[in-house]
């Protein structure tokens, strides 16, 4: 079974611009979760989709944004990029994220310059 | 305020002994934890779980130890091998998970030197 994708790995960006970033769930995953993670701060939850719905959202400002398509695939967009966006982005995917053990993904690296 | 700790930024242990990676937490509604393992520019790889109403978890050379009056828990390898090097997380969730989020640690980075 193929595991977790991220797409792009990697993404270098400019201050004011955004950004959408991609994940494909383990195949008959429904649960989708984003994770940022930054040398200061760790890994910080951003929010979680389960079938197309947002269930829970982390303590991130409104540009972080996402959602989730009928196949379970996720994205997740960031406006009006900030340096402090850099970070490694992390998808992980659970069957029903209720329990389940969440599989991460290789994340993707954005530099915002 | 953290939630989970990891009270040590880095271990050193020697090839074929135990190691030990320590974790606390302060939510007492966590019940389900588990523990991951990095390594630079890659995704956390999930290694071993453990739910509230279980004190001891055992997979292979990895075993998992609860202690909920404490509110600790604790990973432990034995033996531990050089390619166990790397970043170890502690992570927790509420409601079994139905949250859908996971509270990790800082992490503690582990050193098996042959």
């Amino acid at each position: 079974k193929a595991g977790v994708t991220q797409t792009p790995r990697y993404l270098i960006k400019t201050r004011g611009q955004q950004v959408t970033l991609s994940c494909s769930p383990i195949s008959g995953h429904r649960s989708v979760s984003w994770y940022q993670q930054t040398p200061g701060q760790g890994l910080q939850f951003l929010f979680e989709y389960f079938s197309e719905t947002q269930r829970n959202k982390g303590n991130f400002p409104g540009r972080f944004s996402g959602r989730q398509f009928s196949n379970s695939r996720s994205e997740m967009n960031v406006s009006t990029l900030e340096l402090g966006d850099s970070a490694l982005y992390l998808c992980a995917s659970s069957s029903q994220g209720r329990g389940e053990t969440q599989y991460f993904g290789p994340g993707t690296r954005l530099l915002v310059l | 305020d953290q939630q989970v700790k990891q009270n040590s930024p880095s271990l050193s242990v020697q090839e074929g002994r135990i190691s030990i990676l320590n974790c606390d937490y302060t939510n007492s509604m966590f019940d389900y934890f588990l523990w991951y393992k990095k390594y630079p520019a890659e995704g956390p790889t999930f290694l071993i779980s453990i739910s509230s109403i279980k004190d001891k978890n055992e997979d292979g050379r990895f075993t998992v130890f609860l202690n909920k009056s404490a509110k600790h828990l604790s990973l432990h390898i034995v033996p531990s091998q050089p390619g166990d090097s790397a970043v170890y997380f502690c992570a927790a969730s509420v409601g079994g998970g139905s949250q859908g989020n996971l509270i990790f640690g800082k992490g503690t980075k582990l050193s098996v030197k042959p």
